[in-house]
């Protein structure tokens, strides 16, 4: 089945570095891929909609200048939280649809974010 | 957009009962429904799904309803056993353009011995 890789399981970063996470599609083809926030006890929130060789699309209330999204190929999508503060610790998990909408959706295995 | 409630947020059930958990959604268009499983720390896990062609749909101890013209739809769990707890959530997406699933708020699971 298709599989996506999410890397780092977990960071942890001081406040006004910057983290990435990389999301990558390892045998199928993500031309989409969603990136998705969860604060303790709570649902997953879309963020934004990353697609490949185009500009993310942010949910309302996102900061696009914060979320650095970036697909540069068809396997690989990014997320760069910049100037990360406290606040900014969660759980972040992407997701892709393989063979588009015949198909659900595949979830990477999270990145556990800590801000100190 | 896409609004997606689930209800109830907390739901208690002895051993071998049934559970019900309810989603209601917005976008007529959506046309895609999963249920996850998701344990603490880990990435949400699929346990069925529906799609708008069909009402009903039953795998084992897990049922998923849907009614279209009501937009809303329920996963019923039979026969519960203590590993059924968890926290679930229900999603809904389109198959076209954008394709984004939004999620319910969660039902967190117990199942009492």
């Amino acid at each position: 089945g298709a599989v996506v890789s999410q890397h780092p399981s977990r960071v942890i970063c001081k406040s006004g570095t910057s983290v990435k996470i990389e999301c990558r599609s390892l045998d199928f083809q993500a031309t989409t891929m969603f990136w998705y926030r969860q604060f303790p006890k709570q649902s997953l929130m879309l963020m934004a909609t990353s697609n490949e060789g185009s500009k993310a699309t942010y949910e309302q209330g996102v900061e696009k200048d914060k979320f650095l999204i970036n697909h540069a190929s068809l396997t690989l999508s990014t997320l760069t939280v910049t100037s990360a503060h406290p606040e900014d610790s969660s759980f972040y998990i992407c997701s892709a649809r393989e063979g588009g909408a015949v198909s659900g959706y595949t979830f990477g295995s999270g990145t556990r974010l800590t801000v100190v | 957009g896409e609004n997606v409630e689930q209800h109830p947020s907390t739901l208690s059930v002895q051993e071998g009962d049934s559970a019900v958990i309810k989603c209601t959604y917005s976008d007529s268009a959506s046309n895609y429904f999963p249920w996850y499983k998701q344990e603490l720390g880990k990435r949400p896990q699929l346990i069925i799904d529906i799609r708008s062609n069909v009402g009903e749909k039953k795998d084992q101890r897990i049922a998923v309803t849907l009614n279209k013209t009501a937009k809303h739809f329920s996963l019923h769990i039979t026969e519960t056993q203590p590993e059924d707890s968890a926290v679930y959530f229900c999603a809904a997406s389109r198959n076209q353009g954008a394709q984004k699933l939004v999620f319910g708020q969660g039902t967190r699971l117990t199942i009492n011995p």
